[in-house]
């Protein structure tokens, strides 16, 4: 069983902090990673890929990755209300399950003015 | 460009019925999936398709089918509902696996 494991949440912070948002996944030989915001109501976007150790910024966002602790994060910084959504991480684990996304349960960001 | 798109947007279902939920792409997705999303859970993967004329099962493929007749349309196809598929079924797609998967807005279901 490929699991993916979220941080229960939910998670507030105040305007202008750093969310951190994190993920952990079973298996050891995970290609892919990637990281959807999902508004309420609304289907799930990307916002980060990221395929290989360490870390990867985009913006006000950066994904870390770690495959020897099999943990990945996203770091959303300068925090703003519009970032209040639900968080998913998803893992392609390659191998058998090559192509296919495991999602974690997502991480519900509340940011307060 | 119309991107991913799925119907109906939400159906009410007597349980034993059957159901097709819609889904047509125009992105030329090679690849294509069907998931459901609920509560606590996180999306799950019911069934995908490579390709055209192939389909494969995903981790919760009871009670669900699809058909792969051509790139655009990957149709999800309940043969006789029960109330747990009540639930929001998302398709999605992308060009190649590994490549960024787009999912459509979704449909809700609720079977009683």
């Amino acid at each position: 069983q490929k699991e993916v494991e979220q941080n229960s949440g939910p998670l507030s912070v105040p305007e202008g902090a750093i969310a951190s948002l994190n993920c952990t996944y079973s298996d050891r030989g995970s290609q892919s990673f990637f990281w959807y915001r999902q508004y309420s109501g609304k289907s799930p976007e990307l916002i980060m890929s990221i395929y290989s150790n360490g870390d990867k910024e985009d913006g006000r966002f950066t994904a870390q990755l770690n495959k020897a602790s099999q943990y990945v994060s996203l770091l959303i910084r300068d925090s703003q209300p519009s970032d209040s959504a639900t968080y998913l991480c998803a893992v392609d684990a390659g191998g058998t399950s090559y192509g296919k996304l495991t999602f974690g349960q997502g991480t519900i960001l509340t940011v307060h003015p | 460009t119309a991107g991913i798109t799925q119907a109906p947007t939400s159906q009410i279902l007597a349980a034993g019925r059957s159901m097709t939920l819609r889904c047509t792409q125009d992105m030329r997705h090679n690849a294509m999936y069907w998931y459901r999303q609920d509560l606590g859970l996180g999306l799950r993967l019911i069934h995908y398709s490579n390709t055209a004329g192939t389909t494969g099962k995903g981790e919760v493929p009871d009670g669900y089918s699809v058909s792969r007749a051509n790139t655009d349309d990957f149709p999800l196809t309940l043969a006789s509902a029960v109330p747990s598929q009540t639930s929001v079924y998302f398709c999605a797609g992308n060009r190649e696996f590994q490549e960024t998967q787009y999912f459509g807005p979704g449909t809700r279901l609720l079977v009683l």
